[in-house]
């Protein structure tokens, strides 16, 4: 069974500029979350998708959305990008909303300079 | 929301001894607590989880103790290896409502072989 595919694995983008980035759930897994990993900050929680819908957005500026297509593929943007924004981005899938394990991709390295 | 204090944010420990990390949570309709380990360069992975209607679960060297009232629970590595040497987060969500699955900032755990 194929794991949670994240694309692309690197991207380097000038301040400004907008990215998207697209997480490929396990197949049969309805549920997509999205996170912002930087050191010392941990897993900043950005979104959750379930079934095509938003379930749930964290604090992060407007400049940060996502989308969910009905194969529970989902992407999310960023625009106007600040130099505040280079972290690793995960997205993790589940079977269940919330309370059944999160398989995580293995990030989008964003750095922005 | 939910917010999520997990503690120390770093812990060295001798080969064979045990290690404890601690968090706490603060929305009381929470439910779902799992720990997840993640490995220099790698994602996270879960390793145990406890829900609201179980004080404590075991897997091998691993445990993890839920006090409700409290608020808080725990991670108890015994028998400590050099392959636990990890970033161990805590996390916490509701499976109804609108509590997303929120991260501790992270453990840093150093094994001394």
């Amino acid at each position: 069974k194929a794991g949670v595919t994240q694309t692309p694995r690197y991207l380097i983008k000038t301040r400004g500029q907008q990215v998207t980035l697209s997480c490929s759930p396990i197949s049969g897994h309805r549920s997509v979350s999205w996170y912002q990993q930087t050191p010392g900050q941990g897993l900043q929680f950005l979104f959750e998708y379930f079934s095509e819908t938003q379930r749930n957005k964290g604090n992060f500026p407007g400049r940060f959305s996502g989308r969910q297509f009905s194969n529970s593929r989902s992407e999310m943007n960023v625009s106007t990008l600040e130099l505040g924004d280079s972290a690793l981005y995960l997205c993790a899938s589940s079977f269940r909303l919330r309370d059944a394990e999160a398989f995580f991709g293995q990030g989008t390295r964003l750095t922005v300079v | 929301g939910e917010n999520v204090e997990q503690h120390p944010s770093t812990l060295s420990v001798q080969e064979g001894d045990s290690a404890v990390i601690k968090c706490t949570y603060s929305d009381s309709a929470s439910n779902y607590f799992p720990w997840y380990k993640q490995e220099l360069g790698k994602r996270p992975q879960l390793i145990i989880d406890i829900r609201s209607n179980v004080g404590e679960k075991k897997d091998q060297r691993i445990a993890v103790t839920l006090n409700k009232t409290a608020k808080h629970f725990s991670l108890h590595i015994t028998e400590t290896q050099p392959e636990d040497s990890a970033v161990y987060f805590c996390a916490a969500s509701m499976n109804s409502g609108n509590t997303p699955l929120v991260f501790g900032k992270g453990t840093r755990l150093s094994v001394i072989a």
